[in-house]
């Protein structure tokens, strides 16, 4: 039940397409749910974030679409670029009860060709 | 405004050494935490401190090893005798405490540490 899947394992984009990050949960008392970017050498860099209140939240070309009856959430990135080439992880988290411990899917490898 | 700051980088031992890395926070941020990111996975959470006080500490692997957190600001984390397995990315992230409505944990550059 503390579990969060995500997929796929890798991912190979265009530039200027959609990359399409998915992850699932089976946890309902998760009510956070951030999304980390992480180049290599480097500590995991939140992205964005949503709450279960809403069914999507965008940021520039980052947008978190979030489905609560199929405990789904995915990333989308817009016109991505060579630049967003990184890993990407989803995590969950039971925020409002204050353990602040999240859990991380095992990460997605995107590569965006120029 | 400074982000999570850790050291050292990199660091490579034999097996049955000590070793100990050090995180300074995001000033202000009261709770820190210390995960461990193995090749080709996510963070997982070793332990979490609120101040001084760890409040979760039910994944770390208590015979080997320790973690402390002297005044609420700096920690250190241990490992006595490091194993093979040890070997991984331990990375230490903080926040705002929960209870002040802010979710995010910001994440310091990790230490590298490899055990021979």
């Amino acid at each position: 039940q503390q579990q969060v899947k995500q997929s796929p394992q890798s991912l190979i984009v265009q530039k200027g397409g959609i990359s399409i990050i998915n992850c699932a949960y089976e946890n309902t008392a998760f009510d956070y749910f951030p999304w980390y970017q992480q180049f290599p050498g480097k500590g995991p860099a939140l992205l964005i974030a949503i709450r279960p209140d809403v069914s999507e939240k965008k940021e520039g070309r980052f947008t978190i679409s979030f489905n609560k009856s199929a405990k789904q959430f995915s990333l989308h990135i817009m016109d991505s670029q060579p630049g967003d080439s990184a890993t990407y992880f989803c995590a969950a988290s039971k925020g409002s009860s204050n353990t602040g411990k999240l859990i991380f899917g095992q990460g997605t490898t995107l590569q965006v060709k120029p | 405004e400074a982000g999570v700051v850790q050291s050292p980088r990199y660091k490579i031992i034999e097996k049955k050494q000590p070793v100990a890395f050090w995180c300074n926070p995001i000033s202000g941020h009261n709770t820190l935490y210390w995960y461990r990111q193995n090749l080709g996975q996510g963070p997982e959470l070793l332990i979490r401190y609120e101040n001084e006080e760890a409040v979760d500490d039910s994944q770390l692997p208590k015979d080997r090893f320790s973690a402390e957190r002297l005044k609420g600001v700096d920690s250190t984390l241990k490992i006595q005798p490091a194993e093979l397995g040890d070997s991984a990315v331990y990375l230490c992230a903080s926040s705002l405490a929960p209870m002040a409505g802010s979710y995010e944990q910001y994440f310091g550059p990790g230490t590298r540490l490899t055990v021979t």
